[in-house]
C-alpha cells in the first residue's frame, strides 16, 4: 500500500514536502516515482529514485525546483517541492516501479494527495 | 523527447461493443517498455498491460494490447459497466524517463 500526504493550499513562489509512506512490501527494493495530473489534463510523470536513492531523475518542468528522496529505514519516499507555480498544481501520486531490469512500468499507485498553488 | 499521441481523445460506446484505443509514438518505441493504465476520477490509476501485450495481475482477458515500432493498441473486447474510465499509453526513455500520451476517455454511449 502507498499513501502520500502533505497536500494542501500554497502561495506562488512557496515550497511544500510531500510523503509517501509504503507498507506490505519491501520498500528498498523498488524504485519509487512521483506522477501528477493536473486539473483536466493527463498524468505527467515527475520524478524518480533509485533503490537507495543514489540515482534521480527529473521532468524538465520541475528540475531545480524538486527533490526527492527516501528514507527506508521508515518506508518513506518525499517530493520537497520549493518555488512553487500555478501550473504545479495537481494531484501527486507516488508509485512503485515493478522491480525488473527488462520491463518498466509503474505497478502500484497510491490515492494521490491534492497541491494548489494559488494566492 | 518521445511523444505519445493516444487516439481519439473520447470513445463512446455501449457495454457490449468493443473499443479499440491507438497510441502512437513519435520515435521509434522499446515494446519491453510500453504499458497501459486505466484511471477512474478519484481512484489510483491501475496498470492493465506491460511489455505491451502482457496482462497485469487479475487484469481480465477482454483487454489485449499489441503493437510494435511507433504503433500500439489498447483493445477491449467487450466493454463492461466498469471499464468506463480513462486509459493511457506509457513509455520508458532515457529523459524523460517516462512519458504518458494524452489519455483516452471512454464514455458511455
Amino acid at each position: 500500500q502507498l499513501v502520500e500526504s502533505g497536500g494542501g493550499l500554497i502561495q506562488p513562489g512557496g515550497s511544500l514536502r510531500l510523503s509517501c509512506g509504503a507498507s506490505g512490501f519491501n520498500f528498498g527494493d523498488y524504485w519509487m516515482h512521483w506522477v501528477r495530473q493536473s486539473p483536466g489534463k493527463g498524468l505527467e510523470w515527475v520524478s524518480r529514485a533509485n533503490n537507495d536513492a543514489s540515482s534521480t531523475t527529473y521532468a524538465d518542468s520541475v528540475k531545480g525546483r524538486f527533490t526527492i528522496s527516501r528514507d527506508n529505514a521508515r518506508n518513506m519516499v518525499y517530493l520537497d517541492m520549493r518555488s512553487l507555480r500555478a501550473e504545479d498544481t495537481a494531484v501527486y501520486y507516488c508509485a512503485r516501479r515493478f522491480p525488473s531490469g527488462e520491463y518498466y512500468f509503474l505497478d502500484h499507485w497510491g490515492q494521490g494527495t491534492l497541491v494548489i498553488v494559488s494566492s | 523527447e518521445i511523444v505519445l499521441t493516444q487516439s481519439p481523445a473520447t470513445l463512446s460506446l455501449s457495454p457490449g461493443e468493443r473499443a479499440t484505443l491507438s497510441c502512437r509514438a513519435s520515435q521509434w518505441v522499446d515494446k519491453n517498455h510500453l504499458a497501459w493504465y486505466q484511471h477512474k476520477p478519484g481512484q489510483a490509476p491501475r496498470v492493465l498491460i506491460f511489455r505491451t501485450s502482457n496482462r497485469a495481475t487479475g487484469i481480465p482477458d477482454r483487454f489485449s494490447g499489441s503493437g510494435s515500432g511507433t504503433d500500439f493498441t489498447l483493445t477491449i473486447s467487450s466493454l463492461e459497466p466498469e471499464d468506463f474510465a480513462v486509459y493511457y499509453c506509457q513509455q520508458h526513455a532515457t529523459s524523460p524517463e517516462l512519458t504518458f500520451g494524452g489519455g483516452t476517455k471512454v464514455d458511455i454511449k
